[in-house]
């Protein structure tokens, strides 16, 4: 999985309670994102980061924030987890050039929230 | 807005046959445009992309894709179809004149499943 990994990869929590997922890569690029998949829907985007410290919002960011305080990890927290954030999240990374490089995918956190 | 479109929610083929698992596309600019494969409970595995240049692109597993402006298509094909190849397969789109914000938008998906 292009030497990124994901912690937790399974986690259960109840709602109302704050979860946090973590996205760490080993290729040192400047690219990180965090997708969001569910039946029908496909794939995404709920935030992104272009550097450290500089992040993005995507399609679906409501309920979630992000930081990226070193160019490894990107985290992904829910402030207060609501059931429809039930989901299995991907983290992505890529390259310099966000127009043509690939998007390398990590091996996804499920997260049920009941 | 850039949007993509797999039309088919399932695909079913005998090994041996080829396959083919659709995609069009619509965007404001020029397109880039990717294939994933996802096997159950993986992550996305990237296939092939096409940027510019010769509109027939090959790619990972024997997998080739053929880019159709005048159709807006990016349709995946395989000549001879694999039990392994059974998984998830997704079309991605990116548009070059940035109306996406330069981000990826995903189909929603296509379930091929190859029959012995």
């Amino acid at each position: 999985d292009a030497g990124i990994t994901q912690s937790p990869r399974h986690k259960v929590t109840e709602t109302g309670t704050p979860v946090t997922l973590r996205c760490h890569q080993t290729e040192n690029h400047r690219y990180m994102y965090w997708y969001r998949q569910d039946p029908g829907h496909g794939l995404r985007l709920i935030h992104y980061s272009y550097g450290v410290k500089d992040t993005d919002k995507g399609e679906v960011s409501d309920g979630y924030s992000v930081s990226r305080s070193k160019t490894e990890d990107f985290l992904l927290t829910l402030e207060s987890a609501t059931s429809s954030q039930t989901s299995v999240y991907f983290c992505a990374i890529s390259g310099l050039d966000t127009l043509t490089d690939t998007q390398y995918f990590g091996p996804g956190t499920r997260l049920t929230v009941l | 807005a850039q949007s993509v479109a797999q039309p088919e929610d399932q695909v079913k083929v005998a090994e041996g046959n080829p396959l083919t698992v659709k995609c069009t596309y619509s965007v404001s600019g020029n397109p880039y445009l990717f294939w994933y494969v996802q096997y159950p409970n993986r992550g996305l595995q990237f296939l092939l992309k096409y940027i510019t240049g010769d509109n027939l692109v090959k790619g990972s597993y024997g997998f080739e894709a053929e880019f159709n402006k005048s159709q807006t298509s990016f349709h995946l094909k395989k000549p001879s179809a694999l039990v392994s190849d059974s998984a998830l397969y997704f079309c991605a789109v990116r548009d070059s004149s940035g109306a996406g914000s330069y981000q990826l938008t995903f189909g929603k998906g296509t379930k091929l499943s190859v029959i012995p």
